[in-house]
């Protein structure tokens, strides 16, 4: 079946530090990948997403490369910020009204 | 994209009592999906809702806990009955933007339930 696995956290990094958080997949077919995030007491929103393999989604300076070869989608940022602290879900979905598929999410704590 | 609003933002419930969550999108969408998310925990999908047709549940949820209208092709209820504090949680409506390929899922802004 699918499946999404994602480091754990909590990951607390000081300002301007570099960000990593690793995300893997398992999937039947050709899923597109996304990196939501959740602000404190807000909803979900989407980060960034590819659709097929060696895309890179980026917003925000957040990055992504869509690896088949590893099914890997690590998020990255060169620089964090305090204004970055939130909860980062990766996840996967193909399309055609089919569900998406959470990892557990990592809690990003960034100090000032 | 898709443009989702979810009412109420919050509340607070006595137990055994039920709510009900609704959900607008500014466009008309064939599927609508249910999650929750559980304090500190990711999101989980309790069912399916596609106009014109019973909803579609996840293993571990039932429609007599959680039964789901869908009316129209822009709307969306869910019923959280006999509510207990294990039913505490967040709730998200989510649709698929209509007429794209491999696109996201958008998500409304979610509810946040609280049960005492």
């Amino acid at each position: 079946g699918n499946s999404v696995t994602q480091m754990e956290g909590p990951v607390t990094l000081s300002e301007e530090a570099f960000l990593t958080i690793n995300c893997t997949y398992t999937a039947t077919g050709y899923p597109s990948l996304f990196w939501y995030v959740q602000y404190p007491g807000e909803g979900l929103q989407l980060l960034l997403k590819a659709t097929k393999a060696d895309d890179k989604g980026s917003n925000k300076g957040f990055e992504a490369t869509y690896r088949k070869e590893t099914t890997s989608f690590h998020l990255e940022k060169g620089s964090v910020q305090v204004s970055d602290s939130a909860v980062y879900f990766c996840a996967l979905r193909r399309t055609g009204g089919f569900k998406t598929i959470f990892g557990a999410g990592t809690r990003l704590f960034v100090k000032a | 994209s898709a443009v989702i609003s979810q009412k109420p933002s919050r509340d607070i419930c006595q137990r055994g009592t039920s709510l009900t969550i609704q959900c607008q999108v500014d466009s008309q969408v064939t599927m609508m999906f249910w999650y929750r998310q559980q304090p500190g925990q990711s999101l989980t999908l309790i069912a399916t809702a596609n106009q014109g047709s019973e909803a579609t549940y996840e293993s571990g949820f039932v429609i007599d806990k959680f039964p789901i209208s869908r009316p129209n092709l822009t709307f969306s209820t869910l019923t959280v009955s006999n509510m207990s504090p294990e039913d505490s949680s967040i709730y998200l409506c989510s649709v698929e933007a209509p007429g794209q390929e491999n696109t996201e899922a958008f998500f409304g802004q979610g509810t946040r339930l609280t049960v005492v």
